[in-house]
């Protein structure tokens, strides 16, 4: 089944302790990207990549860092979290075409406290 | 920059009847892609139809069509014979090259 797997679903840390969420695509898409949602922000992206080796920032990208070492990995590192990083996150991915829609993972709820 | 705004925080429909949730975008792009996505309690994000900037006919997708004025950069999505599995969040979003961009969300009730 074509899917973006993300883990773990609910994280609880405190601040300042190292976390990864992890991102994974079985479709081959060249394009990932991940959001952060917020309530009457709508969804903002944080950090993108259009292949292996290459990712860019998005709107939101302090406090976070991303890597791609392999097409279908995308994880979203948060070296030393703070209360304001609490958020529900979501990873996507497409096609390298950018006319298809994202197909996105069934979000991570992290608190930080 | 591009922004998008849906001003309607939240709205409400009776069972089978049609509700219209707006969006309005901004750009200085010819070419470019909307989409509206739900997402539901479950919180998944779930595509529900999109739009190519150059095609002028309004797309459809069984109960769901949008109304596309390009000039106006209005991109409305009309629900119609509501059902209460409708009932969700709506985000708008434009997608230009590397970014997708997401409106603020409407809430959707649908009253039985």
């Amino acid at each position: 089944e074509a899917q973006v797997t993300q883990n773990p679903r609910y994280l609880i840390t405190v601040t300042g302790k190292k976390l990864t969420v992890t991102c994974s695509q079985n479709m081959n898409h060249e394009y990932m990207s991940w959001y952060r949602q917020d309530p009457g922000l709508g969804l903002r992206q944080i950090y993108y990549s259009m292949n292996v080796e290459v990712t860019d920032k998005g709107d939101v990208p302090e406090g976070y860092k991303v890597s791609r070492k392999e097409k279908r990995n995308f994880p979203l590192i948060l070296e030393s979290p703070s209360p304001n990083q609490t958020s529900l996150y979501f990873c996507a991915s497409s096609p390298g075409r950018w006319n298809s829609p994202l197909h996105f993972g069934n979000g991570t709820r992290l608190t930080v406290t | 920059a591009q922004t998008v705004t849906q001003s309607q925080p939240e709205m409400s429909v009776q069972e089978a009847e049609t509700v219209t949730l707006s969006c309005t975008y901004d750009t200085s792009e010819s070419d470019y892609y909307l989409f509206w996505y739900k997402q539901p309690p479950s919180r998944q994000m779930i595509l529900v139809i999109r739009q190519e900037a150059y095609k002028q006919q309004n797309a459809t997708e069984n109960r769901f069509s949008v109304n596309f004025q390009k000039a106006a950069k209005s991109f409305s999505l009309k629900i119609s014979d509501s059902q209460l599995g409708d009932a969700a969040m709506y985000f708008c979003a434009y997608r230009n090259t590397d970014k997708l961009i997401f409106g603020t969300g409407t809430r959707l009730q649908v009253f039985p």
